[in-house]
């Protein structure tokens, strides 16, 4: 089956300092990444979606200043976390949908829990 | 805009028996597809089930099944004989034919009992 990966599986970081992680489709070609935020006993919340070779389109309300989004290829995607703070705390989960794909089925990456002190 | 809503944010079920979990969505469109998601303690999202709109027939995966009532916008899930290892969340999603968001709905958590 696809398999996507994350890396790093937890981070923690000072406040003020960039984090990154990144996402990777392992067996297959991934026309389009996204980036979830999920906070604790709370659904996923979508923060951008990424196509390889343009600019990311963010959800409202997420700072794209903020929140970096590069798909420099068709596997792989990455997410930093600029000047951190203690809320942006939270677990991120990237997934890919395959160049194939016919129902638009996403493949979830295990996650990233980032904790900023 | 399209909406995802599971009202049950609990569920309890004993081993070996059924229990089923509601999902209902809000769209304009004929086009979509709905999932079923489970992601247990690891947090990895793991598919259940899928259903496209224009299919009337349930889909079925093992002890697996959704009930798809398109037009009262009606997407539950029913697990049978329920295993220890079925406890987890689950988040019902929506997403619409051409267009890549997927929408997910509050989740209900499921506990297993012995």
């Amino acid at each position: 089956g696809a398999v996507v990966s994350q890396h790093p599986s937890w981070v923690i970081c000072k406040s003020g300092t960039s984090v990154k992680i990144e996402c990777r489709s392992l067996d297959f070609q991934a026309t389009t990444m996204f980036w979830y935020r999920q906070f604790p006993k709370q659904s996923l919340m979508l923060m951008a979606t990424s196509n390889e070779g343009s600019k990311a389109t963010y959800e409202q309300g997420v700072e794209k200043d903020k929140f970096l989004i590069n798909h420099a290829s068709l596997t792989l995607s990455t997410l930093t976390v600029t000047s951190a703070h203690p809320e942006d705390s939270s677990f991120y989960i990237c997934s890919a949908r395959a160049l194939a794909s016919w129902d638009n089925e996403q493949f979830f990456g295990p996650g990233t829990r980032l904790t900023v002190l | 805009a399209q909406t995802v809503t599971q009202s049950q944010p609990e569920m309890s079920v004993q081993e070996a028996e059924t229990v089923t979990l509601s999902c209902t969505y809000d769209t304009s469109e004929s086009d979509y597809y709905l999932f079923w998601y489970k992601q247990p303690p690891s947090r990895q999202m793991i598919l259940v089930i899928r259903q496209e709109a224009y299919k009337q027939q349930n889909a079925t995966e093992n002890r697996f099944s959704v009930n798809f009532q398109k037009a009262a916008k009606s997407f539950s899930l029913k697990i049978s004989d329920s295993q220890l290892g079925d406890a987890a969340m689950y988040f019902c999603a929506y997403t619409r034919n051409g267009n890549n968001d997927m929408r997910f709905g509050a989740g209900t958590r499921l506990t297993v009992k012995p």
